[in-house]
């Protein structure tokens, strides 16, 4: 049973292009959360998502970043025109319907550097 | 502003001895509490929760929790250094939001 995946680990931007994190949560999981860790600070959460719908966005800063998780594939974190603060390890996590939080498994990250 | 506190530390303790990691809470709503553990480089990994409180153990490990004082604790029996990484706390509200709020975490560091 695969965990949570996350791809690229890796990405490497430079200032002002756009980068797409994906997001595959565990089988059976419909949830998904969204977390950012900038250097030296706790996770921060960003946004969670069930099948087609946003259910929780209050994390999300309001311009550039915008999430999907479509009917059919992964979840999408966008980032549109990086920039440099935009540094950081973006952690996604699942879980099953009705979990509670301890029932969140986080995947390995995304760790993203803007040039 | 509702916030999760930790000492960054880096926590240093021996090899063998009784690691205490410690964390406040600023909401008293809060109702579920969490401890991660997060090697340097990895995603963070569940070890311990608790909701009640008093003591839950698992293991080496012993979560206190005093909603009275909001606080809650993280001690780690017979440390090893494999035990060495940072340490979230997280705390999730009342109302139905299973969203936690992490601290910035502890550093703690198991020498031989």
């Amino acid at each position: 049973n695969a965990g949570v995946m996350q791809n690229p680990r890796h990405l490497v931007r430079r200032r002002g292009q756009e980068a797409r994190l994906r997001c595959s949560p565990m089988k059976g999981h419909s949830h998904v959360y969204w977390y950012r860790q900038l250097p030296e600070e706790g996770l921060k959460f960003m946004v969670y998502l069930q099948k087609e719908n946003i259910i929780d966005e209050s994390g999300m800063p309001k311009e550039r970043f915008s999430a999907e998780f479509p009917k059919e594939g992964p979840s999408i974190l966008r980032i549109q025109q990086v920039v440099r603060g935009d540094s950081a390890a973006y952690f996604c996590a699942s879980s099953p319907p009705g979990a509670s939080p301890n029932e969140q498994f986080f995947g390995p990250g995304t760790r993203l550097t803007v040039l | 502003q509702k916030e999760v506190e930790q000492n960054s530390g880096p926590l240093s303790v021996p090899e063998g001895a009784i690691a205490s990691l410690n964390c406040t809470y600023s909401d008293r709503g809060s109702q579920s509490f969490f401890w991660y553990r997060q090697y340097s480089g990895k995603s963070p990994e569940l070890i311990m929760f608790i909701y009640s409180n008093g003591d839950k153990e698992d293991g080496r490990f012993t979560a206190q929790l005093n909603k009275a004082s909001q606080y809650v604790s993280l001690l780690i029996r017979d440390s090893q250094p494999s035990d060495s990484a940072t340490y979230l706390c997280a705390v999730t509200l009342s109302g139905g939001s299973y969203i936690p709020t992490f601290g910035r975490g502890t550093s703690l560091i198991v020498h031989p």
